[in-house]
């Protein structure tokens, strides 16, 4: 069974720092590239950044771009996003999810963290 | 303000067929497929379609998908209680480099 953890969220103060880190399991996980999304309170989906499974390419959106760093760790079968500069529109719940095998879609989501940024 | 366009509500009764539409254009869904998400509160998103019209192990055929344009739909037949929660259209955007979805639609089953 496909399964995605995600930890390292909580409550940090604007200018603060997180890691959040996202354990896979019961698939081949260096096979597959990542994302990671995030859902500010009673908003829609917002994507944040992506990895290839040799994190052979990465990209951020714009909003996140010299702040946030997304890397892997394939023989730990885990995914990490650091998040420096962090600002009070960060404020969301962080779900990492799998690339599905065209690339073109997300199969399956971690059930979340919540990071909340406030002074 | 999303790149994806999507009604914020739809409603119909027990039974009956609803559709969710996704508007965007052509550096978006006219040129690349599109994959829609089910959201219940509190809860992670689930694919229900991708790449337009496919529909992973599980999903039942109630559920549907189409694309023509720049547009895309999500048809939903026999609608259940249980069907009620937030439904999210979304894809790549080529002009952007981005993932980008709609805003998201609220079913409620009647």
């Amino acid at each position: 069974e496909v399964q995605l953890v995600e930890s390292g969220g909580g409550l940090v103060k604007p200018g603060g720092s997180l890691r959040l880190s996202c354990a896979a399991s019961g698939f081949t996980f260096s096979s597959y590239s990542m994302n990671w999304f995030r859902q500010a309170p009673g908003k829609g989906l917002g994507w944040v950044s992506s990895i290839g499974s040799s994190s052979n390419y990465i990209y951020y959106a714009d909003s996140v771009k010299g702040r946030f760093t997304i890397s892997r760790d394939n023989a730990k079968n885990s995914l990490y996003l650091q998040m420096n500069s962090l600002r009070a529109e960060d404020t969301a719940v962080y779900y990492c999810a799998r690339v599905g095998n065209s690339g073109t879609y997300r199969d399956y989501w971690g059930q979340g963290t919540l990071v909340t940024v406030s002074s | 303000q999303s790149v994806l366009t999507q009604p914020p509500s739809v409603s119909a009764a027990p039974g009956q067929k609803v559709t969710i539409s996704c508007s965007g254009s052509s550096s978006n869904i006219g040129n690349n497929y599109v994959s829609w998400y089910q959201q219940f509160p509190g809860t992670a998103p689930k694919l229900l379609i991708y790449d337009n019209n496919k529909r992973p192990s599980g999903i039942p055929d109630r559920f549907s998908g189409s694309k023509s344009g720049t547009s895309a739909t999500l048809g939903i037949t026999g609608l259940q209680t249980g069907d009620e929660a937030d439904y999210y259209c979304g894809t790549w955007d080529s002009s952007l480099s981005a993932e980008v979805f709609g805003g998201g639609t609220k079913l409620t089953v009647l």
